[in-house]
């Protein structure tokens, strides 16, 4: 596609069970990030991807959070045993891997816990 | 950690008029990015000002940058209902891009 995908775009999940968000970036970009977004709030940066740099995990605020990104191309982003201040928006950007470049960001995943 | 710190929090305008924003930040970047965001969901590129410029257009944007006092300002001038919409500065270190808490317009018809 020409722009970045994320899926679902809302998902509704009970308090406790894992889910997984997939963001597909777009084609030939190496840097790929994920923020978390409560509702009111800023980005929060949870993670960052560069081809095969290890990933910056600096901003996962606990680890029941992990993202993969499989063959430099899509990433998916796993909460495990969520919590009810998981619910947020999502959102994952990727662009190219030169220095000043702008971000590209998908229109996130909404994930409520209940 | 954020940043970037917009300031103000949230603007009211009459359509026509021109919006104001600041954003400070803390550390040496190499560029720093002005975003939009409607309707809480993807966030859409505005402008680009790189640590080395001081000042950069795009129609009715101009944004400045001073690298001395780590501070940026964003103006839209002559302002559209559609201009309603939420604003975040970003700071480019190099390869992490953190997002400042932004500032809420809303343009009155």
């Amino acid at each position: 596609g020409a722009g970045v995908s994320q899926s679902p775009s809302n998902k509704v999940t009970e308090k406790g069970k894992d889910v997984e968000l997939r963001c597909d970036p777009i084609s030939g970009h190496t840097a790929l990030y994920w923020y978390r977004q409560s509702l009111g709030q800023g980005l929060e940066f949870l993670i960052y991807f560069q081809g095969n740099s290890a990933p910056d995990k600096s901003g996962l605020p606990s680890d029941r959070f992990s993202a993969e990104r499989t063959g430099g191309s899509v990433s998916t982003l796993t909460i495990q045993r969520t919590q009810q201040e998981d619910s947020a928006v999502y959102l994952c950007a990727s662009r190219p891997g030169q220095l000043d470049t702008e971000a590209f960001f998908g229109q996130g995943t909404r994930l409520t816990v209940v | 950690s954020q940043q970037g710190e917009e300031d103000p929090q949230a603007l009211s305008i009459q359509e026509g008029e021109n919006a104001t924003m600041n954003c400070s930040y803390k550390t040496s970047i190499n560029n720093l990015q002005w975003y939009r965001q409607n309707s809480g969901r993807g966030l859409v590129h505005l402008i680009l000002i790189r640590s080395n410029e001081r000042e950069k257009h795009s129609g009715r944007l101009r944004v400045t940058l001073d690298t001395s006092k780590k501070s940026s300002s964003l103006l839209i001038t002559a302002s559209r209902a559609a201009d309603t919409a939420s604003y975040f500065c970003a700071t480019d270190a190099g390869y992490k891009l953190s997002f400042g808490a932004g500032t809420t317009v809303t343009v009155r018809a």
